[in-house]
């Protein structure tokens, strides 16, 4: 399985909603990543976690929480969101400890927030 | 922040024909990778080049790269329509802090 599973494909919120996007990866990565990516530019680093412990956290508005429940799993809690944070949220894992730490990405979720 | 920046350029080739872009980067990196992204879903890892190498081939790709000139550049050969797609290099500094620059949006007319 060299798979990395976001839901949901699609959200819409509104400002005063709070949502989760998850993701999943079978690989037995230990390094998780969530980038934000508007239309036409390259994704942001948003979070970096090793072994399910916060790495980077790229001065991310508190609105948007992380969190990493065990070694398969991410997940990312939004609260409060603006209409500017409508993008694409990406979620990547890749092995620590190896000198070609290859990223594998999930498909992506599409927030709208209204 | 973002290390690795393609100098921006959007190509149209005809299938056959070779597709050349470019990225520059401004502080010292483990490895420089380069990816595909199609029409705004999931990034797919094309290959990765390690500081100490200079070139490496992958198939129908060509990467290079230029610690000095802090440098590196991408070449798809013999482009097919499938190939159509944005190409993002992403640079590794170390701690898993993998940064993405500008992209080029590459479309190969069949």
């Amino acid at each position: 399985d060299t798979e990395v599973t976001q839901t949901p494909k699609h959200l819409v919120m509104g400002m005063t909603n709070k949502k989760s996007l998850k993701c999943e990866q079978h690989m037995g990565h230990r390094a998780m990543y969530w980038y934000k990516q508007k239309a036409k530019k390259p994704p942001e680093l948003m979070f970096v976690y090793s072994y399910e412990k916060l790495s980077i956290n790229e001065s991310v508005p508190s609105r948007f929480s992380p969190e990493c429940p065990n070694s398969s799993l991410l997940n990312l809690h939004l609260h409060a969101l603006q209409p500017e944070d409508s993008a694409l949220y990406l979620c990547a894992s890749s092995l620590t400890g190896t000198p070609e730490p290859e990223a594998f990405f999930g498909q992506g979720t599409r927030l709208t927030v209204v | 922040s973002q290390q690795g920046e393609e100098d921006p350029q959007a190509l149209s080739i005809q299938e056959g024909e070779n597709a050349t872009m470019n990225c520059s980067y401004k502080t010292s990196i483990n490895n420089l990778q380069w990816y595909r992204q199609n029409s705004g879903r999931g990034l797919v890892h094309l290959i990765l080049i390690r500081s100490n190498e200079r070139e490496k081939h992958s198939g129908r790709l060509r990467v290079t790269l230029d610690t000095s000139k802090k440098s590196s550049s991408l070449l798809i050969t013999a482009s097919r329509a499938a190939d159509t797609a944005s190409y993002f290099c992403a640079t590794d500094g170390g701690n898993n802090r993998l940064a993405f620059g500008k992209g080029n949006q590459v479309v190969v007319i069949p």
